[in-house]
């Protein structure tokens, strides 16, 4: 099936130590995208990338980082200098459809601190 | 700045009651697009309807309609007939393409929570 597989659904991270999550698609799509949610909040960008070997910070980058080495895969680390890691995050992927970009979602992952 | 707000928190109707979600948005931009998106219980988003700045025509898919007025830079989207598979968290969001650049980022509103009693 054609979309976008994130894992796991389920994480959680001990205090001080850091984690990955993934993302893959099989959309052929350029961009894509971190988005974190937090309880009763809107989504709010973590980090995207255009173009593989390349990405920029979104709205909230601090204690995390990407790479985009492979077209359909862009996997997001939580660092331990993220001081409230604790949300669920959303990975989407994005074709440019007339002037603008259409975004298609994962599935999610909830981090969850112990 | 740009800025989505959906002062809805909650909503809570009856099933085949209508029911209307507001969407506010605020942008300098001339060329910018307006989407709503549906996140059930499983939390993966739904894509639901992609409006541009230069198209104000409503649009009705179904039970769903949107109603884009630029004048008062809303985006409203209303369900005819609810029902309880409706039930879902709704977000609004602004994407930005002209001199703000054109990547595809999403500024999301709060979301509304509908919940559609049987």
């Amino acid at each position: 099936d054609g979309g976008i597989t994130q894992s796991p659904k389920y994480l959680f991270r001990k205090e001080g130590q850091n984690v990955t999550l993934s993302c893959e698609q099989n959309l052929n799509h350029d961009a894509m995208y971190w988005y974190r949610q937090d309880p009763g909040q809107g989504l709010r960008l973590i980090y995207y990338s255009q173009i593989v070997n390349d990405f920029q910070k979104g709205d909230i980058a601090e204690g995390y980082s990407v790479s985009r080495e492979k077209k359909e895969s862009f996997p997001l680390t939580v660092t331990s200098a993220q001081k409230n890691p604790t949300a669920f995050y959303l990975c989407a992927a994005a074709a440019p459809r007339g002037q603008g970009f259409l975004a298609f979602f994962g599935q999610g992952t909830r981090l969850t601190v112990v | 700045a740009q800025k989505v707000t959906q002062a809805q928190t909650e909503i809570s109707v009856v099933e085949k009651e209508d029911v209307t979600l507001d969407c506010v948005y605020e942008t300098r931009d001339t060329t910018y697009y307006l989407f709503w998106y549906k996140q059930p219980p499983s939390g993966e988003l739904v894509f639901l309807i992609r409006r541009n700045s230069f198209d104000e025509q409503n649009e009705i898919s179904g039970r769903y309609s949107w109603n884009f007025q630029k004048s008062t830079s809303s985006f409203n989207f209303t369900i005819t007939a609810s029902q309880v598979v409706d039930s879902a968290v709704y977000f609004c969001a602004l994407s930005e393409a002209g001199y703000s650049g054109n990547t595809g980022k999403l500024i999301f509103g709060q979301g509304t929570t509908l919940q559609v009693k049987p």
